[in-house]
């Protein structure tokens, strides 16, 4: 089966600017999860979906971040504005009968 | 709230065995994964407990001890390939996303 799709594979971007990520989770996997990884750290998640709607949100910093999973499949995570701080690899996880598969992440640098 | 030890850091040989500890303190639990990550790279799934016992798949196995909210990955036969980070990631607690630990990154040396 094909795995989880990420775009952009790297995004460099200055600060105050705003940020899209975006991900296609593997086909049928109704469970869709956003988690920010800040080097030297593990994952954190940030935002989980059922198909098109949020299950948890409680890690999202609401202020900058917001997702959506408008058709309950693909998904975007949109920073705005950026801060330092939010330099990390943001990865997309889908849900199966073998647990989380990962997608390659998008590796945000914020300068 | 969620709480999940790991070394930093450890250093084995080629060929030898390492074992990596993963401790515990969580408000709910529903199993535990471990997961290897490659610089740069996604973690891909290495292992799954739910039951307390030993798991073992080829060269790797894991353990687990829910009474004493512990777990280890146990690594054989060691190869260069294996330097990575390996997560330690606890399933439970309300909604089923992962809380993860910081990580071992695990150094072989020929």
């Amino acid at each position: 089966e094909a795995g989880v799709a990420q775009s952009p594979r790297y995004k460099i971007i200055e600060k105050r600017q705003s940020v899209a990520f975006w991900c296609n989770p593997i086909s049928g996997h109704a469970t869709l999860y956003w988690y920010q990884q800040i080097l030297g750290q593990g994952p954190k998640l940030l935002i989980q979906f059922q198909n098109n709607g949020v299950v948890d949100d409680s890690q999202l910093p609401k202020d900058r971040f917001s997702a959506e999973r408008l058709k309950g499949v693909d998904s975007t995570l949109k920073i705005q504005p950026a801060k330092l701080e939010d330099s990390a690899v943001y990865l997309c996880a889908s849900s199966g009968p073998v647990g989380y598969t990962f997608g390659s992440g998008t590796r945000l640098t914020v300068v | 709230g969620q709480n999940i030890d790991q070394p930093t850091e450890m250093t084995a040989t080629e060929g030898a065995i390492v074992q990596i500890n993963c401790t515990y303190q969580t408000s709910g639990f529903n199993g535990l994964f471990w997961y290897q990550q490659h610089a740069g790279e996604a973690p891909t799934f290495l292992s799954y407990n739910v039951l307390d016992g030993l798991e073992e798949k080829g060269r790797f196995s894991s353990f687990l001890s829910r009474s004493k909210g512990y777990s280890y990955l146990l690594l054989k036969e060691l190869q260069m390939k294996d330097s990575a980070s390996y997560l330690c990631a606890v399933f439970g607690g309300g909604a089923d996303g992962l809380t993860f630990g910081k990580g071992t990154h695990l150094i072989i040396q020929p």
